[in-house]
């Protein structure tokens, strides 16, 4: 049993260049969500999708979009990526958003843009 | 190595010893509340629950205590571990329709 499953585990991008991470859960969830991490910031939403076929930006949406592609998958794309997009990105799946169930997380993608 | 953990509070802990790791939460709605581990390198971990209803859940090891009055959550680990060295951090849900929100957490390091 897998759990959430990210891929890749490292990229770097140049200024400018598009990407897309991707993310699969095997626990029959209904919500996913995307996170960030920064030193000292804690991990911050960026979108979630509370169910197949929704999607919602969260606490630092700009500069990024998201495809729920089935109830499995959701990936997150960075368009045109900056340096300040530099993190480790966090994919989670829990079954509610508000049903007071944990999240469950990946292991997340680390991605430096120069 | 991670750096997630910069900036962060550190508590060190003598191996054997029990921990208590302490998060202050800000929502005085908020009706659910989890602790997470997490290990360099790795994604955050699900350790235990609680919610609004109870003051204290046990668990193997883990102990979590919630003061609503001064809307403060602790985890409490007995007989710490190297293996129990990570950023530990608390995480709540507003009661209505926000998902989780994370606090920024603490570096647990144990002194073998």
């Amino acid at each position: 049993n897998a759990g959430v499953t990210q891929t890749p585990k490292f990229q770097v991008l140049k200024t400018g260049q598009s990407m897309t991470l991707q993310c699969a859960q095997d626990m029959n969830h209904n919500s996913m969500y995307w996170y960030r991490q920064d030193p000292g910031m804690g991990l911050r939403l960026i979108y979630y999708s509370a169910s197949e076929g929704t999607t919602d930006k969260g606490e630092v949406p700009n500069g990024y979009n998201v495809s729920r592609l089935n109830k499995r998958e959701f990936s997150l794309r960075l368009e045109s990526a900056a340096p300040s997009q530099t993190s480790v990105y966090f994919c989670a799946s829990s079954q509610g958003p508000f049903s007071n169930q944990p999240q469950h997380f990946g292991d997340g993608t680390r991605l430096s843009i120069l | 190595g991670e750096s997630v953990g910069l900036h962060l509070p550190t508590l060190s802990v003598q191996e054997g010893d029990n921990s208590i790791i302490n998060c202050a939460y800000s929502n005085s709605a908020s009706d659910y509340f989890i602790w997470y581990k997490q290990e360099s390198g790795k994604g955050p971990q699900f350790i235990i629950d609680i919610r609004s209803n109870m003051d204290k859940r046990q668990g193997q090891r883990v102990t979590v205590l919630l003061n609503k009055t001064v809307k403060h959550l602790s985890l409490q680990i007995a007989a710490t571990q190297p293996g129990d060295s990570a950023v530990y951090f608390c995480a709540e849900n507003f009661k209505g329709n926000t998902p989780l929100v994370f606090g920024k957490g603490t570096r647990l390091s144990v002194i073998a």
